[in-house]
Order: C-alpha cells, then sequence, then structure tokens
C-alpha cells in the first residue's frame, strides 16, 4: 500500500491477555518506530529499528512490552499479561532513505477490560 | 515520559481568525516538528524546522525555531473548517532518532 499500515485498528483485550500489534511500513523504509499515545495525550517513544536491528528500546514501559522486525520489513509489538493501563493508541512510523521524517500509520487502538 | 509544554491546551475560535500557539522544552532540542491529528489517524506533518531562529511556511501555516532552541511556535491565518484537530510540536535531539512530543492544542472552530 502507499502508507504505513497496522493492524487490527481496534483490539479489546482482557486484563492479563497477551495481544500481538502488527505493523507494515512503507515499502524499502529502513527505519521504523512505535509510539504509544494514552487518551489526551501526545505520542510517547517506545522502540526504534533500523532493518532488523532494535537500535533503541529505551521507551518500552516494561519487560511486558517486546517489538521485533526480524526481517526488517513488517514489525511486530507484543504486550504480554495486559493491564488496564496499557490502554492506548499504539503508533508505528517508517521513513526511508530520502524522507527527512517518518510517516505514521492510523494506529491500533487497545482497550483492556 | 517526557512531554514538551504546549499552549494553549485547547482554543475556540471563529472561522477566519488567525491561530497561534506554541512548545516550551527545558532542553535544547536540534529539530522541531508541527503535527496535525485528526480523530483515528495518525499524526500527518505540517513543518519541519532544523535550525535556530529558522521560520518556515505552509500555505496559512508558519512556523519558527526559537532562538534559544527551547522552543517553537506555530502560527495559522485565516482559519478554516479543516483546520480543526489537534496540534502537536515534537523535538529532537542530535544524534537521536525519537521524537518527544507536546501535550497537544485542540483547534475547535465555533460556527
Amino acid at each position: 500500500g502507499a502508507g504505513v499500515s497496522q493492524s487490527p485498528r481496534y483490539k479489546v483485550a482482557k486484563r492479563g491477555q497477551d495481544v500481538a500489534l502488527r505493523c507494515d511500513p512503507i515499502s524499502g523504509h529502513v527505519s521504523l518506530f512505535w509510539y504509544q499515545q494514552a487518551l489526551g495525550q501526545g505520542p510517547e517513544f517506545l522502540t526504534y529499528f533500523q532493518n532488523e536491528a532494535q537500535l533503541d528500546k529505551s521507551g518500552l514501559p516494561s519487560d511486558r512490552f517486546f517489538a521485533e522486525r526480524p526481517e526488517g520489513s513488517v514489525s511486530t509489538l507484543k504486550i504480554q499479561r495486559t493491564q488496564q493501563e496499557d490502554s492506548a493508541v499504539y503508533l508505528c512510523a517508517s521513513n526511508g532513505p530520502g524522507d527527512t521524517e517518518a510517516f505514521f500509520g492510523q494506529g491500533t487502538r487497545l482497550t483492556v477490560v | 515520559g517526557q512531554q514538551l509544554n504546549q499552549s494553549p491546551q485547547s482554543m475556540f475560535i471563529q472561522e477566519g481568525e488567525d491561530v497561534s500557539m506554541n512548545c516550551t522544552s527545558s532542553s535544547i532540542f536540534n529539530t522541531w516538528l508541527w503535527y496535525k491529528q485528526d480523530p483515528g489517524e495518525g499524526p500527518v506533518l505540517l513543518i519541519a524546522l532544523y535550525k535556530a531562529g529558522e521560520l518556515t511556511s505552509n500555505g496559512r501555516l508558519t512556523a519558527q525555531f526559537g532562538i534559544t532552541r527551547k522552543d517553537s511556535f506555530l502560527n495559522i491565518s485565516a482559519s478554516i473548517p479543516s483546520d480543526v484537530g489537534i496540534y502537536f510540536c515534537a523535538g529532537r535531539y542530535i544524534g537521536n532518532e525519537k521524537l518527544t512530543f507536546g501535550t497537544g492544542t485542540r483547534l475547535t472552530i465555533i460556527p
């Protein structure tokens, strides 16, 4: 597709359930970012990949959060044993060699009940 | 996590009015960006600023990179209904890829 694609768009999880959120970056984009946006707040950085290498994971809030990008394209953000405070929109962004700034996807809204 | 101070938090204006919002940080940034986010969508880049003192326009939008590197403002002239949304500033440190976002300014146009 033309843009960054995220799936699912909406996810409802019961507390304690594991979830996996997918990001398909723009084809050929080397850099990929995950951000978490709580209701009424700005996005907050979670982690950054360059190709398959996770170069910065300083924003991951706990060891329940794990991200991977094994082949340097699609990325998955996994949250284990979800808690209510994990409820947020999870945004993915990517940029390529010719881009100065990243393009954001529409996000996945996670609601933990 | 850290968020930049953005003001005002919300604005209620009439169509045709000019708008001004700003963003401040306790830290020095080397890049300032301004985004707009519509409901259910991801942020869309409006203006990017890369040099202290830089003033850049994009149509009716004008943004400036503060000379101290700790602030930036965004002006919108002659607002129209499609300007409604939430505006975020974001800063980036040199040698670092991640963005630090502001708390957002919600713009509403009163009929």
